[in-house]
């Protein structure tokens, strides 16, 4: 299965607020897990990436956390401000920079 | 460098007409993807290229046409365009060495009436 399952849809949080996003895939042939920020009129930029080999990465204030054993993996916006909200897309790397995305979440922090 | 860039930004089109993408990256990359979004579904791959003269279909390739004779264009074409076909299309290129990030186009709206 090549899918990816994103939840919530859509997410809204007050300023220094902790917006949690995630996502579950299938198919253990994954071996890429990047996350994308989109903002309106724009082309999805990549924000953070993991290796399935480690359980969690930080930059800055992004942080995935990753479940191999369970097939899941998180992504965590720490102290969100305004100017975070976009539509935050999982994706899973399948070889030959093929990416399968979820479905996305629209992510509204109110000031 | 300029990355990634589509032409044209926005297009209207008549069911059964048809029409090319344009995608180019000035960065060497040689990987190259199409992908469509649509609302709820996420971004879907159509179809792509590891190199010049090499492509291969992706999720979602039905009604859609590539080419990949240069390093730098990575061309899209809709055969005879249907409502369905509506969206946004992206192109996207990186790399071929690791998993080095994949850079994304500014993307074309595509209305199919």
């Amino acid at each position: 299965q090549q899918q990816v399952k994103q939840s919530p849809q859509s997410l809204i949080v007050q300023k220094g607020g902790i917006p949690i996003i995630n996502c579950a895939y299938e198919n253990t042939a994954f071996d890429y897990f990047p996350w994308y920020q989109q903002f309106p009129g724009k082309g999805p930029a990549l924000l953070i990436a993991i290796r399935p080999d480690v359980s969690e990465k930080k930059e800055g204030r992004f942080t995935i956390s990753f479940n191999k054993s369970a097939k899941q993996f998180s992504l965590h916006i720490m102290d969100s401000q305004p100017g975070d909200s976009a539509t935050y897309f999982c994706a899973a790397s399948w070889g030959y920079g093929k990416l399968t995305f979820g479905q996305g979440t629209i992510l509204t922090v109110h000031p | 460098n300029a990355g990634v860039t589509q032409t044209p930004k926005f297009q209207v089109l008549k069911t059964g007409q048809s029409m090319t993408l344009q995608c180019a990256q000035d960065m060497n990359h040689e990987y190259m993807s199409w992908y469509r979004q649509d609302p709820g579904m996420g971004l879907r791959l159509i179809h792509y290229s590891v190199g010049a003269g090499i492509t291969d279909q992706g999720e979602v390739p039905n009604g859609y046409n590539v080419s990949r004779s240069t390093t730098e264009d990575f061309p899209l074409r809709l055969l005879s365009a249907a409502p369905s076909q509506t969206s946004v299309y992206f192109c996207a290129s990186r790399t071929s060495r690791g998993q080095e990030t994949q850079y994304f186009g500014p993307g074309t709206r595509l209305l199919v009436l």
